[in-house]
Formats: structure tokens, sequence, C-alpha cells
């Protein structure tokens, strides 16, 4: 799976957007970028995932760029609740156009989303 | 609430000894994930097992094994634990929707070994 690069940490002020950077240039066309997100020690949280259109759903939108190298992760009006660490992570589509397997998680970003 | 039930919560046991950590998937998942978050390696994936048959394994320890049941639960086996083995286990169960997969992790095990 293709290496993924994250800043360790982010702030962003209650109500704000918060964009969540990650780089992944070495990402083949057949690896889907996947983000997760744990809020202190629970398990993972699916969030959103795409392929290389930009993707929305109910907690937060995907926009990953036209060479498919970096995207980043908006959460359009950031609440204290959202204070976690954010992951990205790419995987690899299957011959038959399948994702699935291990997940493998970096060290993703700390957000923390302050009043 | 992801759906995927975890037990025990918490576990503080011996150095030497064995304990066996219990996941149930959400309703109809037929694969299960078992993944190990320690302060220094971060989230490792250990195994997976699709509807009873291991699919997959990573860096899972020979002391380690596991098991998923004709009920779709699954089981972790931890044997001559070590104080390295303190870390919390998490086990996720996935759904394959069209040609994307989506896991969804339970609330772990926090084990600590004395």
């Amino acid at each position: 799976d293709a290496k993924t690069t994250q800043p360790p940490s982010m702030d962003c002020a209650e109500g704000r957007a918060a964009n969540l950077p990650c780089n992944h240039s070495t990402i083949s066309g057949n690896e889907y970028v996947y983000w997760y997100r744990q809020i202190h020690s629970q398990g993972p949280q699916y969030i959103i995932h795409g392929l290389k259109n930009n993707e929305t759903n109910e907690m937060a939108s995907l926009i990953i760029t036209e060479d498919r190298k970096s995207s980043t992760l908006i959460l359009p009006h950031a609440t204290l609740r959202d204070t976690a660490v954010y992951y990205c992570i790419v995987r690899v589509r299957s011959a038959g156009g399948t994702s699935y397997g291990k997940l493998t998680f970096g060290q993703g970003t700390i957000l923390t989303v302050h009043p | 609430d992801s759906g995927v039930t975890q037990t025990p919560k918490h576990l503080i046991t011996a150095t030497g000894q064995r304990v066996t950590l219990r996941c149930s998937p959400r309703s109809g998942d037929l694969s299960v994930y078992w993944y190990q978050q320690s302060l220094d390696q971060g989230l490792q994936f250990l195994i997976h097992y699709y509807n009873g048959e291991e699919r997959a394994k990573g860096n899972i320890l020979e002391r380690f094994s596991a098991q998923q049941f004709p009920d779709l639960h699954s089981e972790l086996n931890l044997s001559s634990l070590e104080l390295g083995d303190s870390a919390l286990y998490f086990c996720a169960s996935s759904v394959q929707q069209g040609i994307v997969e989506t896991q969804y992790f339970g609330p772990g095990t926090r084990l600590l070994v004395l």
C-alpha cells in the first residue's frame, strides 16, 4: 500500500472548517484514499473514502487532487467532539475492482478543536 | 455505537498467563479483523477471518492465535503473556458495499500485563 504523510498535529477553532491534508505521492491508479478517526482510545471510526473524484457525506468532504498525489479532508463546522486522531489510509483495489483487506494506519494527525 | 461488541473491556493479568478476547461482529458481517494498538507501535493489523476461514496474517506473534466460529464471533487467544503485550486490542467487522469495504471497529479490550 502507498505510504501517506500527514502533519502530526493541527488546531482548529470551534465552528470553523478543519482542513486536514494528506500526501500520498506514490499512490497508484488502483488505490483508494480512506479516512478514519480515533477519538481518545475508542475504536477507529470510518469517515469517508474516494478514488479520484471529490466526495461528500454527512460527516465530511474529501478533496483529491487531479494527480491524486494528495488529498484534504474537510470538516465543515468543527465541534469539540471532532477532537481526535485522523488517519489517512490508501488501500489497494483488486483486479476485480474491490477494495478490501487490512487497514495500514500511520501516525495520523492529532486535531484539537478549541472553543 | 458501531454495532461491534468486544469483551472484556479491561483485562489485568500477569506475565506468563493466557487470556481470550472476544469479538461479536455486526449482524450479517462475515469478516472480522483484529488490530493491536500499543504506545510505541501504533495501530497494527494482526489477522483477518472471513466466514470462518483465515484470510490474512499481519504481525501476529506465534504466541497469539485466533479463530472465527460458525456464529461468526471471533476470539483472539494470547498466551505466555509478556509485559510488551500490554495494549488495546480492537476487532473490526466489515461489509462489502459494491467495490468498497468499510470496517467498523469495536470499543476495544485494554490489556494490562503486570
